[in-house]
């Protein structure tokens, strides 16, 4: 099983703030890997899958970035509405979720 | 618009059986893969089974083999989840999702939950 390990578990910005979120795989997954995010009460939201491509209706302040073991989600100025959970999830192998980096306001 | 209405969740005794239904709209349900993900309270994300367009193939989580059964029936735009033996963990919200290059498309969840 792939193991997909993210950090920081916690990342406490201000809207306006950069936001470089990590997410790192046990073994190579290509490009195979998406970003998700997720509000309190709600379904996720996929933003980016095959690691850079942009989910339909997902703004530009959203990007990602990498390939094989190592990817970064990077949300350039936080607005209010992105204080969320984000999850990265691989499918070279299955199917497998990280443990998830929450986005607060500090 | 895709919509995604899952059906079926409630509280069940270990070892029992549920069945999850999952109706689609929006969407040409026959041509995609589909997907059950589901999530414990306060935790993370778990993919639990998918099956293939025409049925012909199924996929499952180890921990769930042998339990839970995925089927679909395109002419009804549904897909299904048969959950037997149940267990304590298998609480979780069970979400209905299309799967393309990602998890695009997810219902907004059906709560199980195992007690005695």
């Amino acid at each position: 099983e792939i193991v997909l390990t993210q950090s920081p578990a916690t990342l406490s910005l201000s809207p306006g703030e950069r936001a470089t979120l990590s997410c790192r795989a046990s073994q190579s997954v290509s490009s195979y890997l998406a970003w998700y995010q997720q509000k309190p009460g709600q379904a996720p939201r996929v933003l980016i899958y095959d690691a850079s491509n942009r989910a339909t209706g997902i703004p530009a302040r959203f990007s990602g970035s990498g390939s094989g073991t190592d990817f970064t989600l990077t949300i350039s100025s936080l607005e209010p509405e992105d204080f969320a959970v984000y999850y990265c999830q691989q499918r070279s192998n299955g199917f497998t979720f990280g443990p998830g980096t929450k986005v607060d306001i500090k | 618009e895709v919509q995604l209405v899952e059906s079926g969740g409630g509280l069940v005794q270990p070892g029992g059986s549920l069945r999850l239904s999952c109706a689609a709209s929006g969407v040409t349900f026959s041509r995609h893969w589909m997907s059950w993900v589901r999530q414990a309270p306060g935790k993370g994300l778990e993919w639990v089974a998918n099956i293939k367009p025409d049925g012909s193939e199924k996929y499952y989580v180890d921990s769930v083999k042998g339990r839970f059964t995925i089927s679909r029936d395109n002419a009804k735009n549904s897909l299904y989840l048969q959950m037997n033996s149940l267990r304590a963990e298998d609480t979780a919200v069970y979400y209905c999702v299309r799967q393309t290059e990602a998890f695009d498309f997810w219902g907004q969840g059906t709560m199980v939950i195992v007690s005695s």
